[in-house]
């Protein structure tokens, strides 16, 4: 039972590098999102799918860019890594039930991203 | 903008305890609040989910409850065990944007 899977669970950069973080669930949900964890912050969402082919941003997307690969994959892509991107990055998926409300949310265990 | 504020940031408490965590939310429209619990290094779990329909929702020895004109909701854990040790998160949905979250209580079970 895998859930939500991402890969790599932890990565080192230096400044003006690029990576992807890839994540990919089994569960056939439609909606996928990323987040990033700072201390003493929360969670706070990048980007988010609502289904395969559509992306919208969310509260910090500057410096990311994302993909939604086919409906189990949603990758997030720095670019130019800068230190304030150093984080852990959260992947998760969800499914709207007959409410249409998408609930609830399930996590991958995060990518723990250092820039130097 | 919809703020999430959780009180306290750190909790400690002997095994055995009753303990309440809080979480407060600026804007009452939301369609439902979700209380995660999450271990060091891990992801997060989720543990509750209230509708903005409902007063509370029981799993085991969680309750969750949820004022939503009063923006508050708040975790009650009954009988306290170690194992209980990790953040306590509480987010709340509005819609397409999926969720806003708290920075999280720290909680911290003595054995």
């Amino acid at each position: 039972n895998a859930g939500v899977t991402q890969t790599p669970k932890f990565q080192v950069l230096k400044t003006g590098q690029s990576m992807t973080l890839q994540c990919a669930q089994d569960m056939n949900h439609n909606s996928m999102y990323w987040y990033r964890q700072d201390p003493g912050m929360g969670l706070r969402l990048i980007y988010y799918s609502a289904s395969e082919g559509t992306t919208d941003k969310g509260e910090v997307p500057n410096g990311y860019n994302v993909s939604r690969l086919n409906k189990r994959e949603f990758s997030l892509r720095l670019e130019s890594a800068a230190p304030s991107q150093t984080s852990v990055y959260f992947c998760a998926s969800s499914e709207k039930r007959g409410t249409g409300y998408d609930q609830p949310q399930h996590f991958g265990d995060g990518t723990r991203l250092s820039i130097l | 903008k919809q703020e999430v504020t959780q009180i306290p940031a750190a909790l400690s408490v002997p095994e055995g305890e009753n303990l309440v965590l809080n979480c407060s939310f600026t804007d009452s429209a939301i369609y439902n609040l979700q209380w995660f619990r999450q271990d060091p290094g891990k992801g997060l779990t989720s543990l509750l989910l209230i509708q903005s329909s409902q007063r509370e929702q029981t799993s085991g020895r969680l309750n969750a409850s949820l004022d939503k004109s009063s923006g508050r909701s708040t975790l009650y854990i009954a009988a306290s065990q170690p194992g209980d040790s990790a953040t306590y998160l509480c987010a709340v949905y509005m819609g397409r944007r999926a969720l806003t979250f708290g920075s999280g209580t720290r909680l911290q079970v003595q054995p």
